[in-house]
């Protein structure tokens, strides 16, 4: 069974960049179809979608925070990975990955990891 | 504030059946078969409980169930049990410039 799992720095000063890996085990990155995706939670709030990534480099964001976001994949470590610009404190969340199944909208999210907390603060 | 408009709060009492409703538009839940639904405990990751809008994926409950009319999605939990506490987000597909879209979630409390 796939397992992700999310790591990187808990604490991001304003301004800097917010970086974060989703290691994907029990299963190739690049098989099956999926897409590799990031979702993240505000304190106290509701899911917000980051954007995903195909194993071939091929990825989608949400418009809202497109000037700000890379999501890229290394094959060879069967991971994938977050960066997120110029962050403020409105970027304080819990940020998950999870995998999306091949379907006609790749709107879905059957497998995800536990979640990191990330923290905005001087 | 979220794309897609769910009721902040439900409640019911073991046994009873609740409905949380998720209103969209014409640009996502009324036009795509694409509505999920998510099932989050405290601390937790959100766990995949309805797709394509009346499917579940194997492990989950049959008391689970979703339908759709118009712009309007639903999840209906039957024979409500206390583990079944926790908040409920929909999802849905919106199109190609969207892409995705969440509900802002509904707090489900069993008294």
């Amino acid at each position: 069974q796939v397992q992700l799992q999310e790591s990187g720095p808990g604490l991001v000063k304003p301004s800097q960049t917010l970086s974060l890996t989703c290691t994907v085990s029990g299963g190739s990155i690049t098989s099956g179809d999926y897409y590799w995706s990031w979702i993240r939670q505000p304190p106290g709030k509701g899911l917000e979608w980051i954007g995903y990534t195909y194993y071939t480099g091929n990825t989608f964001y949400n418009p809202s925070l497109m000037s700000r976001v890379a999501i890229s994949v290394d094959t060879s470590k069967n991971h994938f990975s977050l960066k997120l610009s110029f962050v403020t404190a409105a970027d304080t969340a819990v940020y998950f990955c999870a995998r999306v199944p091949p379907k006609d909208s790749y709107a879905e999210f059957d497998y995800w990891g536990p979640g990191t907390l990330v923290t905005v603060s001087s | 504030q979220s794309a897609l408009t769910q009721p902040a709060s439900v409640a019911g009492s073991p046994g009873q059946s609740i409905t949380i409703s998720c209103t969209g538009t014409s640009s996502d839940v009324g036009s795509y078969k694409f509505v999920s639904w998510y099932q989050q405990h405290p601390g937790k990751a959100p766990k995949l409980m309805i797709y394509e809008v009346s499917k579940r994926p194997s492990g989950v409950s049959n008391r689970f169930s979703g339908s759709k009319s118009g712009n309007t999605a639903s999840l209906t939990i039957s024979g409500l049990q206390a583990e079944d506490e926790a908040d409920y987000y929909c999802c849905s597909y919106a199109g190609r410039s969207t892409l995705v879209v969440f509900g802002g979630g509904t707090k489900l409390t069993v008294l």
